[in-house]
C-alpha cells in the first residue's frame, strides 16, 4: 500500500490564483481530513469527510473548499489564494470516524502564496 | 470544542536522559489521546495512544499517562537517543455536542532535541 499520498510537494502561487491540492489513500478508509501546519500553531483542522459525499468544516475552513466523490480521493481547493494561506498542508485518513482509529498522515504540501 | 495545551514548546536533553511532555485538555467527555511524532520534512506519525479506561500505557521506551480527573496526560521517553529528535504533538478527541462527529484537536507541538 502507498498509504496517503499528496501532490504536489511544493507549490508557489500568486495572490488571487486558484489551485487544488490532491490527496489520495489506498487503504479503503472512510474518514479523511485536511490540516494546515503553521509555526507555533500546531495542526489545525480545515475540513473533514466521514465518507463519500459527506464533508464538514473544521476549525479554519474559510478560503478552502472540499469534495469527496470517491472513497479514495479528497482534494482541497483554494479558490483565490491569499498570503495568509502560506502553510504546510497535511491530508490524513483513518478507517472510520470512530475516535479510536489511528489517523495516517500524508507527507505534506508546502504552499507559498506571494 | 476541545482545547489542548502542550508544554514545553522546546525541550533539549542529553542522550540517555528522560524527556517528559505534558498536555492538558478541556472537554471531560474526551476519551482518546494520541501522541504523534513528526520528523523534519515528513507528516506526523502515531507513536502511542491511550484511552480513558486506562491510566498508563507503555511501548518499549515510550509511555503515556492519563489523569482524567485533572484532565492532563503526559508522554515519557526514557533512555533518549538522537533519533528521538523531532516535533511531538499531543491530541485529544473532540466530540461535538451530538457525539456523532469525530475530530482530533492537536496541541501546538514540542520540539525535542537529543544531544549526543
Amino acid at each position: 500500500n502507498a498509504g496517503v499520498t499528496q501532490t504536489p510537494k511544493f507549490q508557489v502561487l500568486k495572490t488571487g490564483q486558484s489551485m487544488t491540492l490532491q490527496c489520495a489513500q489506498d487503504m479503503n478508509h472512510e474518514y479523511m481530513s485536511w490540516y494546515r501546519q503553521d509555526p507555533g500553531m500546531g495542526l489545525r483542522l480545515i475540513h473533514y469527510s466521514v465518507g463519500a459525499g459527506i464533508t464538514d468544516q473544521g476549525e479554519v475552513p474559510n478560503g478552502y473548499n472540499v469534495s469527496r466523490s470517491t472513497t479514495e480521493d479528497f482534494p482541497l481547493r483554494l479558490l483565490s489564494a491569499a498570503p495568509s494561506q502560506t502553510s504546510v498542508y497535511f491530508c490524513a485518513s483513518s478507517y472510520s470516524f470512530s475516535g479510536t482509529d489511528t489517523q495516517y498522515f500524508g507527507p505534506g504540501t508546502r504552499l507559498t502564496v506571494l | 470544542g476541545e482545547n489542548v495545551e502542550q508544554h514545553p514548546s522546546t525541550l533539549s536533553v542529553q542522550e540517555g536522559d528522560s524527556a517528559v511532555i505534558k498536555c492538558t485538555y478541556s472537554d471531560s467527555a474526551s476519551n482518546y489521546f494520541p501522541w504523534y511524532k513528526q520528523e523534519l520534512g515528513k507528516g506526523p506519525q502515531l507513536i502511542i495512544d491511550i484511552r480513558s479506561n486506562v491510566g498508563e500505557k507503555k511501548d518499549q521506551r515510550i509511555a503515556v499517562t492519563l489523569n482524567k480527573t485533572a484532565k492532563h496526560f503526559s508522554l515519557h521517553i526514557t533512555e533518549t537517543q538522537p533519533e528521538d529528535s523531532a516535533v511531538y504533538f499531543c491530541a485529544a478527541e473532540d466530540i461535538n455536542s451530538g457525539g456523532s462527529n469525530y475530530k482530533l484537536t492537536f496541541g501546538k507541538g514540542t520540539l525535542l532535541t537529543v544531544n549526543p
